[in-house]
């Protein structure tokens, strides 16, 4: 069964502190990692796609890596404002679904 | 940008009511998705859709039922509400091998 970890649950970091979280994935084969960013209250938003392992991704302060079994979100110098939810999603070769993570909830403290 | 647009931000209804909950994306994706969202549960998926009138029951399909008729929407059935499915709701479409865009959300709540 496909599965996805995400580590840790939850963060608190101070601004300025950079940090990675982690999304662990069991899969037969992978069509895609996902990385997403979710506020209270709001839908998903989309941050990066890593097809194949070594790929890297990059957004201001965010950059994902993958690995054959995880990939890892690093934070550069957080700000308030990077707060949220991060879920990660795999989506199998052979499926059209996606299996989500149950989200690592960061806080940055001023 | 994709845009993904849901019916509604806030809903309530009764017990036992038959409650329809609207996606509408722009971006001529084939596959949508309804998932609902609860504390210390995740994004479960409900159902999905990956072309038109085509659909395929998720990990928690029962009390719930679709409607596909148009590529661009993609309706989520509550036939009977109930009180174990006020949730937030939440549409998404994709391409098939790319990232899902999701809507903002339906908070849905059963009285």
């Amino acid at each position: 069964e496909d599965q996805v970890t995400q580590s840790p649950e939850a963060l608190r970091l101070q601004e300025g502190e950079s940090s990675s979280l982690n999304c662990s994935y069991t899969v037969s084969g992978l069509r895609g990692l996902f990385w997403y960013r979710q506020d209270p209250g709001k839908g998903p938003e989309f941050l990066f796609t890593l097809y194949s392992a070594g790929e890297e991704k990059e957004k201001e302060r965010l950059k994902a890596t993958l690995t054959k079994k995880e990939s890892f979100l690093h934070i550069t110098a957080p700000k308030p404002e990077d707060s949220a939810t991060y879920l990660c999603a795999v989506r199998e070769a052979d499926g059209q679904n996606f299996v989500f993570g149950p989200g690592t909830r960061l806080s940055v403290l001023p | 940008d994709v845009k993904v647009t849901q019916s509604s931000r806030y809903l309530v209804k009764r017990t036992g009511e038959k409650v329809f909950l609207e996606c509408v994306q722009d971006m001529d994706h084939e596959n949508m998705f309804w998932y609902r969202q609860d504390p210390g549960l995740g994004l479960r998926l409900i159902y999905f859709s990956y072309d038109v009138k085509m659909k395929e029951k998720g990990d928690i399909p029962e009390g719930y039922s679709v409607s596909r008729e148009k590529k661009e929407r993609f309706s989520l059935i509550l036939e009977s509400a109930s009180t174990n499915q006020t949730s937030m709701y939440l549409c998404a479409s994709s391409l098939s091998e790319a990232e899902a865009f999701f809507g903002q959300g339906t908070r849905l709540t059963v009285v």
